[in-house]
């Protein structure tokens, strides 16, 4: 069946880094879209980024531009987010979520809902 | 840039029908696509309805979307309620500029 799991959360120091990774299986990895979408404690969810099924187009949510980076390796069946200079506001627990619903082409390029979730890493940025 | 705004809570009684709204603030509702997600307390979130109104296999058809140009608003209907549908909604479309927008979200209680 298909599955996300999540992995690298932790507790890190505000200006740090930290990577997450996110192992897919069950599916063509290398043929969807994929995102990170976080929920703070208590608080709804909020995308953070999202890559194109070969790794050519990246966008990102304003409040992690320039400090954020999505990537993927399909050849290992993996996505990952890169997180640098983290903000107390940057902790959440982070979903990875496969784009596999609502596909569509909206001012000029693909657009993915999210169809699979993983069950979620925790990111907490504290000193 | 829009927002999609929900009710904070609503809810009814087990075997009832309960209708969540999803209002875009700008643009039309009808020009993107709405995807709905539901998470229950402790849990991931889980996709109940895409495209607006197609439901993913393995959802049972008492959820159900729909959208609505006049009132500028995406629903998802759950009808036969049950303990297991209380968790949180959220509603979600698409926007040029920030491209994934998710709404404020719905508390649902099965009272």
């Amino acid at each position: 069946q298909v599955q996300l799991v999540e992995s690298g959360g932790g507790v890190v120091q505000p200006g740090r880094s930290l990577r997450l990774s996110c192992a897919a299986s069950g599916f063509t990895f290398s043929s969807y879209g994929m995102h990170w979408v976080r929920q703070a404690p208590g608080k709804g969810l909020e995308w953070v980024a999202v890559i194109s099924y070969d790794g050519s187009n990246k966008y990102y949510a304003d409040s992690v531009k320039g400090r954020f980076t999505i990537s993927r390796d399909n050849s290992k069946n993996t996505l990952y987010l890169q997180m640098n200079s983290l903000r107390a506001e940057d902790t959440a627990v982070y979903y990875c979520a496969k784009g596999g619903a609502g596909i569509a082409v909206y001012f000029g390029r693909y657009y993915y809902g999210m169809d699979v979730w993983g069950q979620g890493t925790t990111v907490t940025v504290s000193s | 840039n829009f927002m999609l705004t929900q009710p904070h809570s609503v809810s009814e009684s087990p075997g009832k029908t309960v209708t969540i709204s999803c209002t875009r603030s700008s643009g039309s509702i009808a020009s993107n696509y709405v995807q709905w997600y539901q998470q229950r307390p402790g849990s991931a979130p889980t996709t109940v309805i895409y495209e607006d109104n197609q439901r993913p296999s393995g959802v049972p058809d008492r959820f159900s979307g729909s959208i609505d140009s006049s009132s500028n608003s995406a629903s998802l209907t759950i009808s036969g309620l049950k303990t297991e549908d209380e968790a949180d909604y959220y509603c979600q479309s698409y926007d040029s500029s920030n491209p994934y927008v998710f709404g404020t979200g719905t508390k649902v209680t099965v009272l």
